[in-house]
């Protein structure tokens, strides 16, 4: 069984600080990885996707992918109030197919 | 440039019945995928469809079908509806490389 495993959290930052997000995932075939962001109640929006690994910055956010270590980060830097959200972390596998595997996705509170 | 459009937002069923979910996807997008998100399971995969054809399936009963338009529309639907049936259903559509835009989805509760 193809998984992906997020913790939980919450992960509680002070408004300013580094909130970091991690994602590990079980099957070396996997080729795209994805991170949403989910308000409660609205459904989940595009933060940025990587493929190869190193960093890709896209303003405040960077995403790492370590393949060897079946690991990838969310770091978000200068955390706001309005970052505060559920981070969900999702797996493409290869072959001619769309599907993603989700992880549960952390709990991001970030404090005034 | 309009995003995927779910209908109906909110839908109330009763045990036993079926019902249908539509999702237009982003224009020049041929690839729909639909998800199940309950707070016990999160975001599962329910199947995807790509030039009318369902390409992928996850794993859930024989109750959930969809399909696909020509003009990439998707439906799907959900026969003899079960309690646990009650969730947000999130339809997503991809150009084919890249980001999947999510739609707002449809929450279903099953009475």
């Amino acid at each position: 069984q193809k998984e992906v495993e997020q913790n939980s959290g919450p992960l509680s930052v002070p408004e300013g600080a580094i909130a970091s997000l991690n994602c590990t995932y079980s099957d070396r075939g996997s080729q795209s990885f994805f991170w949403y962001r989910q308000y409660s109640g609205k459904s989940p929006e595009l933060i940025m996707f990587i493929y190869s690994n190193g960093d890709k910055e896209d303003g405040r956010f960077t995403a790492q992918l370590n393949k060897a270590s079946q690991y990838v980060s969310l770091l978000i830097r200068d955390s706001q109030p309005s970052d505060s959200a559920t981070y969900l972390c999702a797996v493409k596998y290869g072959g001619a197919t769309n599907k993603l595997i989700f992880g549960t996705g952390t709990l991001l509170a970030v404090q005034p | 440039k309009a995003g995927v459009t779910q209908t109906p937002r909110y839908l109330i069923k009763t045990r036993g019945q079926q019902v249908t979910l539509s999702c237009s996807p982003i224009s020049g997008h041929r690839s729909v995928s639909w998800y199940q998100q309950t707070p016990g399971q999160g975001l599962q995969f329910l199947f995807e469809y790509f030039s009318e054809t369902q390409r992928n399936k996850g794993n859930f009963p024989g109750r959930f079908s969809g399909r696909q338009f020509s003009n990439s529309r998707s439906e799907m639907n959900v026969s003899t509806l079960e309690l646990g049936d009650s969730a947000l259903y999130l339809c997503a559509s991809s150009p084919g490389q890249g980001g999947y835009t999510f739609g707002s989805g449809t929450r279903l509760t099953v009475v």
